[in-house]
């Protein structure tokens, strides 16, 4: 099976720049996605292939892909981007692959 | 505005069914494939089906296949999962997912719905 995987949780000052890493065999071939999830919420894609933001989701999210790693960066954290996050990659053989999620934490 | 409201879910003992519902709004429901995505209590999200607009073609994970079949409405703009033979490990809240497009770089989920809690317990 394909496996994506990611930190248990990251921590991150308000304002400072948090990275969430997703690892995964040759997952730069692929197109990764990141998913958003706040407590009792659905949800809420935040990047796709790779690097695009969808409408209305602040410019302080990107994203990158290379080798066996994307990251999703969030710079100037806010306490309001306070949540699960999730990558996603889409595998011909094993169908969409979600990674394990890390909690992201605004001290 | 894309809406997605799914339905159906409740508590049932085991080795029962459950049909979930997906009523969609906002697009061409045809012209996208649809999917369902379940979330474990505290766990992660995991894939569970997914078929296409036309409804010709369908796919599940191995945790579901032989007891789950997803089918969709396109008249009625609802999408649908069909669950059999049910285990405790199928708790979790169903999500239906919109997917952006039908090429590979479009193959993941770009709206959601609010989620139905599906509950396998005697």
């Amino acid at each position: 099976s394909y496996e994506l995987t990611q930190p248990p949780s990251v921590s991150v000052s308000p304002g400072q720049t948090a990275s969430i890493a997703c690892s995964g065999d040759k997952l730069g071939d692929k197109y990764a996605c990141w998913y958003q999830q706040k407590p009792g919420q659905s949800p809420v894609l935040v990047i796709y292939q790779n690097n695009k933001r969808p409408s209305g989701i602040p410019e302080r999210f990107s994203g990158s892909n290379s080798g066996n790693t994307a990251t999703l960066t969030i710079s100037g954290t806010q306490a309001m981007d306070e949540a699960d996050y999730y990558c996603q990659a889409w595998d011909s053989s094993f169908s969409y692959v979600f990674g394990t999620g890390t909690k992201v934490t605004v001290l | 505005e894309v809406q997605l409201l799914e339905s159906g879910g409740g508590l049932v003992q085991p080795g029962g069914s459950l049909r979930l519902s997906c009523a969609a709004s906002g697009f061409t429901f045809s012209s996208y494939g649809m999917s369902w995505v379940r979330q474990a209590p505290g766990k992660g999200l995991e894939w569970v089906s997914s078929i296409s607009g036309s409804g010709g073609s369908t796919y599940y994970a191995d945790s579901v296949k032989g007891r789950f079949t997803i089918s969709r409405d396109n008249s009625k703009s609802t999408l649908y999962l069909q669950m059999n033979s049910l285990r405790a490990e199928d708790t979790a809240v169903y999500y239906c997912g919109r997917r952006a497009g039908n090429t590979v770089p479009t193959k993941y989920f770009d709206s959601w719905g609010q989620g139905t809690l599906v509950t396998v317990s005697s």
